[in-house]
Protein backbone atom coordinates (compact mmCIF):
# COMPACT_ATOMS: atom_id res chain seq x y z
CA UNK A 1 0.00 0.00 0.00
CA UNK A 2 1.56 3.69 -0.97
CA UNK A 3 1.60 6.05 2.03
CA UNK A 4 0.23 8.22 -0.90
CA UNK A 5 -2.61 7.72 -3.27
CA UNK A 6 -2.53 9.41 -6.59
CA UNK A 7 -5.84 9.66 -8.77
CA UNK A 8 -6.38 8.61 -10.98
CA UNK A 9 -3.85 6.45 -12.42
CA UNK A 10 -4.28 7.29 -16.06
CA UNK A 11 -5.72 10.41 -17.50
CA UNK A 12 -6.41 10.77 -21.52
CA UNK A 13 -7.87 14.27 -22.42
CA UNK A 14 -8.16 16.57 -25.57
CA UNK A 15 -6.04 19.89 -25.97
CA UNK A 16 -7.76 22.40 -24.28
CA UNK A 17 -9.79 20.32 -21.54
CA UNK A 18 -9.08 21.28 -17.81
CA UNK A 19 -7.88 18.73 -15.51
CA UNK A 20 -7.76 18.09 -11.56
CA UNK A 21 -5.01 15.12 -10.12
CA UNK A 22 -4.94 14.29 -6.31
CA UNK A 23 -2.71 12.95 -4.12
CA UNK A 24 -4.21 11.85 -0.83
CA UNK A 25 -2.60 10.16 2.56
CA UNK A 26 -3.69 9.49 5.91
CA UNK A 27 -0.24 11.08 6.86
CA UNK A 28 0.62 14.88 7.84
CA UNK A 29 3.80 15.95 5.93
CA UNK A 30 6.02 19.18 6.76
CA UNK A 31 6.11 19.87 2.90
CA UNK A 32 4.54 18.55 -0.31
CA UNK A 33 6.08 18.36 -3.94
CA UNK A 34 4.99 18.08 -7.22
CA UNK A 35 6.89 16.47 -10.24
CA UNK A 36 6.59 15.69 -13.50
CA UNK A 37 8.61 13.20 -15.43
CA UNK A 38 8.74 12.36 -19.26
CA UNK A 39 10.33 8.90 -20.30
CA UNK A 40 13.54 8.57 -19.60
CA UNK A 41 14.11 11.36 -17.68
CA UNK A 42 14.46 12.43 -13.89
CA UNK A 43 11.11 14.05 -12.20
CA UNK A 44 11.55 17.83 -12.50
CA UNK A 45 10.26 19.88 -9.45
CA UNK A 46 7.00 21.81 -10.37
CA UNK A 47 6.41 23.30 -6.91
CA UNK A 48 6.77 22.96 -3.01
CA UNK A 49 3.85 23.45 -0.55
CA UNK A 50 4.61 24.13 2.95
CA UNK A 51 1.74 25.74 4.98
CA UNK A 52 -1.67 23.54 5.24
CA UNK A 53 -4.50 25.59 3.09
CA UNK A 54 -1.26 26.95 0.60
CA UNK A 55 -2.52 27.74 -2.87
CA UNK A 56 0.23 28.17 -5.49
CA UNK A 57 -0.01 28.96 -9.46
CA UNK A 58 2.22 28.55 -12.44
CA UNK A 59 0.85 29.98 -15.40
CA UNK A 60 -2.04 27.50 -15.89
CA UNK A 61 -1.27 25.01 -13.14
CA UNK A 62 -2.71 25.31 -9.60
CA UNK A 63 -1.44 23.75 -6.64
CA UNK A 64 -3.07 23.16 -3.24
CA UNK A 65 -1.95 21.95 -0.23
CA UNK A 66 -4.75 20.58 2.18
CA UNK A 67 -5.62 22.41 5.27
CA UNK A 68 -4.33 19.04 7.34
CA UNK A 69 -1.18 18.81 5.39
CA UNK A 70 -2.23 15.38 4.26
CA UNK A 71 -3.36 15.72 0.98
CA UNK A 72 -3.38 17.85 -2.34
CA UNK A 73 -4.27 18.90 -5.63
CA UNK A 74 -3.23 19.87 -9.11
CA UNK A 75 -5.47 21.58 -11.40
CA UNK A 76 -4.45 22.44 -14.87
CA UNK A 77 -6.34 24.72 -16.82
CA UNK A 78 -6.49 24.47 -20.61
CA UNK A 79 -4.49 21.43 -21.14
CA UNK A 80 -1.85 21.37 -23.63
CA UNK A 81 0.26 18.48 -25.54
CA UNK A 82 3.36 19.44 -24.18
CA UNK A 83 2.01 19.23 -20.79
CA UNK A 84 1.91 15.27 -21.40
CA UNK A 85 3.98 13.24 -18.88
CA UNK A 86 3.58 11.24 -15.49
CA UNK A 87 3.19 13.94 -12.76
CA UNK A 88 4.15 12.79 -9.17
CA UNK A 89 3.47 13.87 -5.61
CA UNK A 90 5.93 13.02 -3.10
CA UNK A 91 5.42 14.16 0.91
CA UNK A 92 8.16 14.58 3.66
CA UNK A 93 7.14 12.78 6.41
CA UNK A 94 7.00 14.84 9.70
CA UNK A 95 10.64 16.06 10.92
CA UNK A 96 12.34 12.19 9.44
CA UNK A 97 14.17 13.70 6.65
CA UNK A 98 12.30 10.81 5.11
CA UNK A 99 10.42 11.40 1.08
CA UNK A 100 7.89 9.20 -0.02
CA UNK A 101 6.68 9.27 -3.65
CA UNK A 102 2.90 8.38 -4.84
CA UNK A 103 2.38 6.14 -7.75
CA UNK A 104 1.91 8.83 -10.37
CA UNK A 105 -0.74 9.75 -12.63
CA UNK A 106 0.39 9.30 -16.28
CA UNK A 107 -1.48 12.42 -18.18
CA UNK A 108 -1.97 12.88 -21.95
CA UNK A 109 -2.83 15.14 -23.95
CA UNK A 110 -4.21 15.15 -27.20
CA UNK A 111 -3.41 17.45 -29.75
CA UNK B 1 24.47 25.48 -12.12
CA UNK B 2 25.00 22.69 -13.93
CA UNK B 3 22.46 19.69 -12.85
CA UNK B 4 22.90 16.83 -10.83
CA UNK B 5 24.49 14.52 -13.32
CA UNK B 6 24.37 10.56 -13.34
CA UNK B 7 27.07 7.95 -14.68
CA UNK B 8 26.67 5.58 -16.75
CA UNK B 9 23.08 6.72 -18.66
CA UNK B 10 22.53 3.14 -19.61
CA UNK B 11 24.06 -0.23 -18.69
CA UNK B 12 23.64 -4.23 -18.73
CA UNK B 13 24.77 -6.42 -16.87
CA UNK B 14 24.49 -10.20 -15.93
CA UNK B 15 22.78 -11.67 -13.41
CA UNK B 16 25.27 -12.20 -10.23
CA UNK B 17 27.63 -9.32 -11.03
CA UNK B 18 27.75 -6.44 -9.41
CA UNK B 19 27.48 -2.64 -10.54
CA UNK B 20 28.49 0.35 -9.30
CA UNK B 21 27.13 3.62 -10.11
CA UNK B 22 27.64 7.37 -9.94
CA UNK B 23 25.93 10.79 -8.89
CA UNK B 24 27.29 14.48 -8.62
CA UNK B 25 24.85 16.85 -7.00
CA UNK B 26 24.18 20.29 -7.63
CA UNK B 27 26.87 22.33 -6.82
CA UNK B 28 26.53 23.37 -2.40
CA UNK B 29 24.22 20.84 -2.08
CA UNK B 30 25.14 18.14 0.49
CA UNK B 31 22.14 15.78 0.71
CA UNK B 32 22.05 12.90 -2.09
CA UNK B 33 19.33 10.54 -2.47
CA UNK B 34 18.58 7.62 -4.42
CA UNK B 35 15.81 5.83 -5.92
CA UNK B 36 14.87 2.96 -7.53
CA UNK B 37 11.80 3.42 -10.05
CA UNK B 38 10.14 0.50 -11.72
CA UNK B 39 6.30 0.08 -13.85
CA UNK B 40 5.45 -1.93 -10.83
CA UNK B 41 6.55 -0.08 -7.68
CA UNK B 42 7.26 3.36 -8.97
CA UNK B 43 9.98 5.57 -7.10
CA UNK B 44 11.01 3.56 -4.59
CA UNK B 45 13.27 5.45 -1.52
CA UNK B 46 17.05 3.42 -1.36
CA UNK B 47 18.85 5.59 0.84
CA UNK B 48 19.94 9.60 1.55
CA UNK B 49 23.91 10.35 2.54
CA UNK B 50 24.41 13.89 4.15
CA UNK B 51 27.85 15.07 4.67
CA UNK B 52 28.80 11.77 4.38
CA UNK B 53 27.12 9.67 5.98
CA UNK B 54 23.64 7.74 5.46
CA UNK B 55 21.19 9.74 7.18
CA UNK B 56 17.88 7.78 5.73
CA UNK B 57 17.35 3.81 4.68
CA UNK B 58 14.44 2.38 2.51
CA UNK B 59 13.63 -0.76 2.75
CA UNK B 60 15.40 -2.93 0.85
CA UNK B 61 18.73 -5.52 0.62
CA UNK B 62 21.50 -5.42 2.20
CA UNK B 63 22.84 -6.06 -1.74
CA UNK B 64 21.83 -2.46 -2.40
CA UNK B 65 24.58 0.14 -0.42
CA UNK B 66 26.29 3.74 -1.29
CA UNK B 67 28.98 6.15 0.01
CA UNK B 68 28.84 9.98 0.06
CA UNK B 69 32.40 11.68 -0.96
CA UNK B 70 34.04 14.53 0.99
CA UNK B 71 32.91 16.56 -2.10
CA UNK B 72 29.16 15.12 -1.97
CA UNK B 73 29.48 13.13 -4.71
CA UNK B 74 27.45 9.40 -4.28
CA UNK B 75 28.20 6.17 -5.40
CA UNK B 76 25.39 3.27 -5.13
CA UNK B 77 26.74 0.07 -5.19
CA UNK B 78 24.55 -3.55 -5.96
CA UNK B 79 26.12 -6.85 -5.24
CA UNK B 80 24.84 -9.87 -6.58
CA UNK B 81 22.65 -8.99 -9.23
CA UNK B 82 19.23 -10.23 -9.47
CA UNK B 83 16.68 -9.73 -13.00
CA UNK B 84 14.53 -7.79 -10.47
CA UNK B 85 17.27 -5.30 -10.21
CA UNK B 86 16.20 -3.86 -13.88
CA UNK B 87 15.17 -0.29 -12.81
CA UNK B 88 15.65 3.35 -13.62
CA UNK B 89 18.18 4.22 -10.53
CA UNK B 90 17.68 8.10 -10.16
CA UNK B 91 19.99 10.27 -7.62
CA UNK B 92 18.38 13.09 -6.40
CA UNK B 93 20.26 16.30 -4.59
CA UNK B 94 19.05 19.22 -2.49
CA UNK B 95 20.19 22.28 -0.11
CA UNK B 96 18.73 21.87 3.27
CA UNK B 97 16.22 24.34 4.05
CA UNK B 98 11.97 25.24 4.48
CA UNK B 99 10.29 22.34 1.64
CA UNK B 100 11.83 19.24 0.72
CA UNK B 101 12.88 20.81 -3.10
CA UNK B 102 14.61 17.96 -4.50
CA UNK B 103 16.78 18.11 -8.17
CA UNK B 104 17.09 14.86 -9.89
CA UNK B 105 19.42 13.41 -12.35
CA UNK B 106 18.46 11.65 -15.61
CA UNK B 107 18.65 8.22 -14.25
CA UNK B 108 20.65 5.29 -15.31
CA UNK B 109 19.08 2.33 -16.69
CA UNK B 110 20.12 -0.89 -15.38
CA UNK B 111 18.96 -3.79 -17.26
CA UNK B 112 20.14 -7.31 -15.89
CA UNK B 113 19.89 -10.38 -18.32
Amino acid sequence: TQLLEQSPQFLSIQEGENLTVYCNSSSVFSSLQWYRQEPGEGPVLLVTVVTGGEVKKLKRLTFQFGDARKDSSLHITAAQPGDTGLYLCAGEISNNNDMRFGAGTRLTVKP
Amino acid sequence: KAGVTQTPRYLIKTRGQQVTLSCSPISGHRSVSWYQQTPGQGLQFLFEYFSETQRNKGNFPGRFSGRQFSNSRSEMNVSTLELGDSALYLCASRFEGVGYEQYFGPGTRLTVT
